[in-house]
């Protein structure tokens, strides 16, 4: 079955502090792989996406995610979080082909103290 | 930037009541989407719609769901007679092509409460 695993439901992290996320994937095919964020009250946004090329994507922020392959991961990092980086971040991914249609994680929620 | 528009943000309604949630999409975009998250759990696919039909669905998207673009500006998304469990965020997107991930943008979600 198609699945995205967020292994964190919930982070608390000061800041300055470097943030590592994970993401392990179960998808039978090749994948397109995205990190969105949805700040308090507000929509999901795109931080980065990864479908082919180099496996160390940057994103938006200063956020960066590794695609590796053997272990089916797509890690989320940033070496030093803000206080306003406070957010949910939510893990997905689709297969080429597919239309389009995603599958989320359940979302893991960064607290960052000031 | 543009956006992806949905109205209204919060809706309140009865187990049992028709509700219609409205999306307006990005202007040049194809594909239209319909995602919920139920309150702490993953956001889950519904439904896809390309060229005025459903190009995918969802378990979820059983008999009571149906979708409309009943204009060049609109999408909607009709639940015929809600159930308490249909109490959930409700995101709206669009892309420009369906089999990429370029240009997917999200709204920001009506929150649908059934009492």
């Amino acid at each position: 079955a198609q699945s995205v695993s967020q292994h964190n439901h919930h982070v608390i992290l000061s800041e300055a502090a470097s943030l590592e996320l994970g993401c392990n994937y179960s998808y039978g095919g090749t994948v397109n792989l995205f990190w969105y964020v949805q700040y308090p009250g507000q929509h999901l946004q795109l931080l980065l996406k990864y479908f082919s090329g180099d496996p160390l994507v940057k994103g938006i922020k200063g956020f960066e995610a590794e695609f590796i392959k053997s272990k089916f991961s797509f890690n989320l990092r940033k070496p030093s979080v803000q206080w306003s980086d406070t957010a949910e971040y939510f893990c997905a991914v689709n297969g080429r082909g597919s239309q389009g249609n995603l599958i989320f994680g359940k979302g893991t929620k960064l607290s960052v103290k000031p | 930037e543009p956006e992806v528009t949905q109205t209204p943000s919060h809706q309140v309604t009865q187990m049992g009541q028709e509700v219609i949630l409205r999306c307006v999409p990005i202007s040049n975009h194809l594909y239209f989407y319909w995602y919920r998250q139920i309150l702490g759990q993953k956001v889950e696919f519904l439904v896809s719609f390309y060229n005025n039909e459903i190009s995918e669905k969802s378990e979820i998207f059983d008999d009571q769901f149906s979708v409309e673009r009943p204009d060049g500006s609109n999408f909607t998304l009709k639940i015929r007679s809600t159930k308490l469990e249909d109490s959930a965020m409700y995101f709206c997107a669009s892309s420009e092509v369906g089999q990429t991930p370029y240009g997917y943008t999200f709204g920001s979600g009506t929150r649908l409460t059934v009492v």
